[in-house]
């Protein structure tokens, strides 16, 4: 059963700790991304990966990292340094990247206490 | 910067009804995409139109594309109550961008 997944689905976090959403996918894709959304509002593209070992800033990376070690796993560190990080966090698949049909997983909510 | 934009923000219909969303953009594209997403939910694809194309078809849904006004249509037909969720459009740029950008999305509510 092939698909993404994301872990954990509700994440609290306390000002000043970093804390590190995970995403894999079993779909053999070469891309992944990672999406911030927040309340009525669309998808902000925080970091991209179109191979393992690289990645690229999207628009929103400040406060943000990632690793791409593996071609399954796109894991997300937000930092410290993160001044608004409470929001629901998308991360996506595609087959390649540029723009093809992207596959999403179901989503992690970061609240920050 | 948001290259996509979808009008209206919010639409409440009537099941059985059809439901019209649009989506404009600014600047000339590779394709364009639909996504739907439930409440609290991940995206969904839902339809690709390329840029040579006017219209696609995919079970309740049409999709046509304006090139030269710059805009895009998702019409859904004979709309049911599961059919409420809010629906995006995402377009890449000419030249080989890549990343998707999403537009903000309509809400689309269909009552019973």
């Amino acid at each position: 059963d092939g698909g993404i997944t994301q872990s954990p689905k509700y994440l609290f976090r306390k000002e000043g700790q970093n804390v590190t959403l995970s995403c894999e996918q079993n779909l053999n894709h070469d891309a992944m991304y990672w999406y911030r959304q927040d309340p009525g509002q669309g998808l902000r593209l925080i970091y991209y990966s179109q191979i393992v070992n690289d990645f690229q800033k999207g628009d929103i990376a400040e406060g943000y990292s990632v690793s791409r070690e593996k071609k399954e796993s796109f894991p997300l560190t937000v930092t410290s340094a993160q001044k608004n990080p409470t929001a629901f966090y998308l991360c996506a698949s595609s087959v390649s990247g540029s723009t093809d049909t992207q596959y999403f997983g179901p989503g992690t909510r970061l609240t920050v206490l | 910067s948001q290259q996509g934009e979808e009008d209206p923000q919010a639409l409440s219909i009537q099941e059985g009804e059809n439901a019209t969303m649009n989506c404009s953009y600014k600047t000339s594209i590779n394709n364009l995409q639909w996504y739907r997403q439930n409440s609290g939910r991940g995206l969904v694809h839902l339809i690709l139109i390329r840029s040579n194309e006017r219209e696609k078809h995919s079970g309740r849904l049409r999709v046509t594309l304006d090139t030269s006004k710059k805009s895009s249509s998702l019409l859904i037909t004979a709309s049911r109550a599961a059919d409420t969720a809010s629906y995006f459009c995402a377009t890449d740029a000419w030249g080989g961008s890549e990343k998707l950008v999403f537009g903000k999305g309509t809400k689309l509510t269909v009552n019973p």
